[in-house]
């Protein structure tokens, strides 16, 4: 099944603690992104990546890194997480790198105390 | 730069009755709209984009460059049909794809 996934789906951690979230599509999609959903900020864009090595800042990309060295991966890393980084974290991908539909995975809940 | 409004975070209207969710957008040059759906505890996925200009679970939007606008309707609400929507703006960004997504519009469709 041709898919986006996420993990974990739901993260508890203390402030400063290094985590990783890891997102992954079996569709050999070469544009792929992550966003933070806010209640009353919607969807914005932390980083995006357009092939293998590739990537650059969104429009919130402070305290994210990110990855690309494998075409399905694209892992997003909070070297020292702080509360402000509490959100809904969303992947995405999509086939080609310029105005093609998206396909998200199903989000991961991060909480940061 | 590009922006993408959607004035409503809320929109209730009752079951049949007709739905015009607002999308306005600023962008100078040539954009690809879409209108993404989110239902309760599901993943983000796509509703409609403009250049397909297919008609799905009874929405449709017509892109109008004059009013820079892309709202999405339809002319009979279902329950079903209750869900968060975001339109979102995609423009080439030097030879790649730059989405802005609006802030969403939570539909509630009363029985």
């Amino acid at each position: 099944e041709a898919q986006v996934t996420q993990n974990p789906r739901y993260l508890i951690t203390v402030t400063g603690k290094k985590l990783t979230v890891t997102c992954s599509q079996n569709m050999n999609h070469e544009y792929m992104s992550w966003y933070r959903q806010d209640p009353g900020l919607g969807l914005r864009q932390i980083y995006y990546s357009m092939n293998v090595e590739v990537t650059d800042k969104g429009d919130v990309p402070e305290g994210y890194k990110v990855s690309r060295k494998e075409k399905r991966n694209f892992p997003l890393i909070l070297e020292s997480p702080s509360p402000n980084q509490t959100s809904l974290y969303f992947c995405a991908s999509s086939l080609s790198v310029l105005g093609d539909t998206q396909y998200f995975g199903p989000g991961t809940r991060l909480t940061v105390l | 730069a590009q922006r993408v409004t959607q004035p409503e975070k809320l929109l209730s209207v009752f079951k049949g009755a007709p739905v015009e969710l607002k999308c306005n957008y600023s962008y100078s040059g040539s954009p690809e709209l879409f209108w993404y759906v989110q239902y309760s505890r599901q993943r983000l996925q796509l509703l409609l984009r403009h250049i397909s200009r297919e008609s799905i679970k009874g929405f449709t939007a017509d892109l109008n460059k004059g009013e820079t606008s892309f709202h999405l309707k339809k002319p009979f609400a279902q329950e079903e049909d209750s869900a968060m929507y975001y339109c979102a703006l995609s423009v080439d960004s030097g030879g790649y794809q730059k989405v802005t997504f609006g802030t969403g519009t939570k539909l509630q469709v009363i029985p």
